[in-house]
């Protein structure tokens, strides 16, 4: 069965922190990998991944794919407290169906 | 542009009645999909239209979920004789095409309660 496991489920940290959100998954035909920032309701977009090794940045996050371990991280540097929400994590499977985790939730303190 | 909208945002429910929950993508978009978004929990997928059909509807619950699409845009999704267990957000995502290289772009949800 198809599965996208995220860790932790839940962390808190002190703005400035730097913090590593874990994704693996298994799926059948694995194409891409998606990360997304829910704060409220609708998920927002933050990066797709495809090939391995090659590190996507978008200011202080950044995320980075192993296509060989089957999994992703996604990286927040200098944490401010508008990083805090769910982070989510799907992963494509077949030809239309993304599989998602249950996300981490990430609280920056101030 | 205009993002994903949903309607109603917030709906309340007596058990056993049903409801309908409207999708309007991002014109153009031709992909769409339903997923459902319980307390605590990830997204799980219900149903994806590509067009106005949908080769995948194995994300539907039970027989009591029935979604369609029209004109290649709006979506609605019908809960028949609701349950409690059937309360959640359940939200709307569009993409320029169906596939795994193009992101989702998400409508803000609707929260159904069943009371």
């Amino acid at each position: 069965e198809d599965k996208v496991v995220q860790s932790p489920l839940s962390l808190v940290v002190h703005e400035g922190d730097t913090v590593t959100l874990n994704c693996s998954y298994e799926v059948t035909n694995f194409r891409s990998l998606l990360w997304y920032k829910q704060e409220k309701k609708a998920p927002t977009f933050l990066f797709m991944l495809t090939s391995s090794g090659i590190e996507k940045k978008s200011g202080r996050l950044s995320s980075i794919l192993d296509k060989k371990e089957l999994f992703s991280i996604l990286n927040i540097t200098a944490t401010q407290t508008g990083d805090s929400a769910v982070y989510l994590c799907a992963a494509h499977s077949g030809t239309y169906k993304y599989i998602f985790g249950t996300g981490t939730r990430l609280k920056v303190l101030a | 542009g205009a993002g994903v909208s949903q309607s109603p945002s917030n709906k309340v429910t007596e058990k056993g009645k049903d409801v309908e929950l409207r999708c309007d993508p991002i014109s153009g978009h031709t992909a769409l999909y339903w997923y459902r978004q319980s307390l605590g929990q990830g997204l799980e997928f219900l149903i994806y239209f590509q067009g106005n059909s949908a080769p995948d509807k194995s994300g539907l619950p039970s027989d009591r979920f029935s979604a369609e699409r029209t004109g290649g845009s709006v979506s609605t999704l019908t809960i028949q004789r609701t349950q409690q267990e059937d309360s959640a957000v359940y939200l709307c995502a569009s993409s320029l095409s169906g596939g795994a290289f193009y992101e989702q772009y998400f409508g803000p949800g609707t929260r159904l309660t069943v009371t």
